[in-house]
């Protein structure tokens, strides 16, 4: 079964700053990977996601990520924060076509300084 | 717009009560999941329905009740079974089953369950 693991519980930069946010995931094939936000008290919306082709991704909000076999890794990245992005983020692995195969990380919390 | 509707907002429920949380989508999508979510955990899915009066249990469906008679809707009943129900709940929908690329993409504003 798959799994995902984002190691930072919460991270912390200054508006302006560069950003990138970790996830790992395990699984046995090619996977598909997503990356969505959650503002406080909302759903969560798709930033990115990748399938296959081209393993940088570019998404909305000016986010883009990197998928690297080797390390097993999807980070998020953004070459300057805004105090808008300052929201929960979510790293998602899924494989085949149903969504029983979908699985969340635990979140990153990110909070931008003024 | 299309979209996914989840009401109410917030929900109380009292001990040894059922509650219903509504999802009603307008994407024409087939497949409809219902996720709990808490702190420090990320998502977990309850249920997901494929098709119309189809539905299948997921990690953490003990407790919890669905049906799916209409492809727009996809109600959720936290049972008086379910010891810990105060979370938040989501509900998302994705495209035609046999489209690779159908993953839950879309999802409500979600319905926040206390108990008093």
């Amino acid at each position: 079964a798959q799994s995902v693991t984002q190691p930072d519980i919460h991270i912390t930069v200054s508006e302006g700053a560069s950003l990138e946010l970790r996830c790992n995931y395990s699984y046995g094939a090619t996977p598909y990977l997503f990356w969505y936000v959650q503002s406080p008290g909302q759903g969560l919306q798709l930033l990115l996601k990748y399938f296959s082709g081209d393993t940088l991704v570019q998404g909305i909000k000016g986010f883009e990520a990197e998928f690297k076999r080797s390390q097993s890794s999807f980070n998020l990245r953004k070459p300057s924060v805004h105090w808008s992005d300052a929201a929960e983020y979510f790293c998602a692995v899924g494989a085949g076509n149903y969504g029983q195969n979908f699985v969340f990380g635990p979140g990153t919390r990110l909070s931008v300084l003024p | 717009d299309g979209g996914i509707t989840q009401s109410p907002k917030y929900l109380f429920r009292k001990e040894g009560q059922n509650v219903t949380l509504s999802c009603e989508q307008n994407l024409n999508h087939d497949a409809m999941y219902w996720y709990r979510q808490d702190p420090g955990q990320g998502l977990r899915l309850i249920y997901y329905s494929q098709i119309v009066n189809d539905f299948q249990k997921g990690d953490i469906a003990e407790g919890y009740s669905v049906s799916r008679e209409k492809k727009e809707s996809f109600p959720l009943t936290v049972t008086s079974a379910q010891k810990n129900p105060t979370a938040f709940y989501l509900c998302a929908s994705s495209g035609p089953v046999t489209d690779y690329s159908n993953q839950p993409q879309h999802f409500g504003d979600g319905t926040r369950l206390s108990i008093l």
